[in-house]
């Protein structure tokens, strides 16, 4: 079955230093998605790339999606302490009615 | 709009016990899906429905079962619980599927003893 590798799994940094999370997937995939999760709290969607070499920007964020569409990228330039918490990716092969989940990775912002 | 509610917050259940995790939407989302949570290993598709009428296995059904008779409501039955479901479950939908974005509820803790 499909499956999503993230990595990784946990990244201490201080505030002010960027930030990145890799995302790779075994099998070509249609669309994908960033969700950030707070401590305590639940997935909330922060972009979904859809075509080859994309690059979207979000503030402080940029996300990029692999030419193979097979992997992806979150980075975080200069982090706060709000930035603190888990990132996922999630993607989704074909015509799959399942979104397949990376394993996250927690992020620590040390003031 | 009330969003993705999900009750109850926390449960503690014995091996062996029954219950069902309450989920509802009130965006008349059509998709909607069951994901637990374990440290360190993601989300996990647990059951989803693509419309009132319809559900289907995701990833790690075993031990778990859903009906989705409205459009709002989609609970997750447990029907006998064991200490390897203890998790945390969220509850999630979306417009029409997977190209748009997922509103996950809050979440239920579950401690199986």
């Amino acid at each position: 079955g499909q499956q999503v590798m993230q990595i990784p799994q946990y990244q201490h940094v201080q505030e002010g230093e960027d930030f990145t999370t890799y995302c790779n997937s075994s099998t070509t995939l249609s669309n994908i998605q960033w969700y950030k999760q707070r401590p305590g709290g639940h997935p909330v969607f922060l972009i979904q790339l859809v075509k080859s070499g994309e690059v979207k920007k979000q503030k402080r964020l940029t996300f990029q999606f692999g030419e193979a569409k097979k992997n992806s990228s979150l980075h975080i330039t200069a982090t706060q302490t709000t930035d603190v918490g888990t990132y996922f990716c999630a993607g989704r092969t074909g015509s799959a009615r399942q979104l397949t989940f990376g394993s996250g990775t927690q992020l620590t912002v040390l003031p | 709009n009330a969003g993705v509610t999900q009750t109850p917050k926390f449960q503690v259940l014995k091996t062996g016990q029954s219950m069902t995790l309450q989920c509802a939407q009130d965006m008349n989302h059509e998709y909607m899906s069951w994901y637990r949570q374990d440290p360190g290993m993601g989300l996990r598709l647990i059951h989803y429905s693509v419309g009132a009428g319809i559900t289907d296995q995701g990833e790690v059904p075993n031990g778990y079962n859903v009906s989705r008779s409205t459009t709002e409501d989609f609970p997750l039955r447990l029907l006998s619980a064991a200490p390897s479901q203890t998790s945390v479950y969220f509850c999630a939908s979306s417009f029409e599927g997977l190209r748009e974005t997922q509103y996950f509820g809050p979440g239920t803790r579950l401690l199986v003893l």
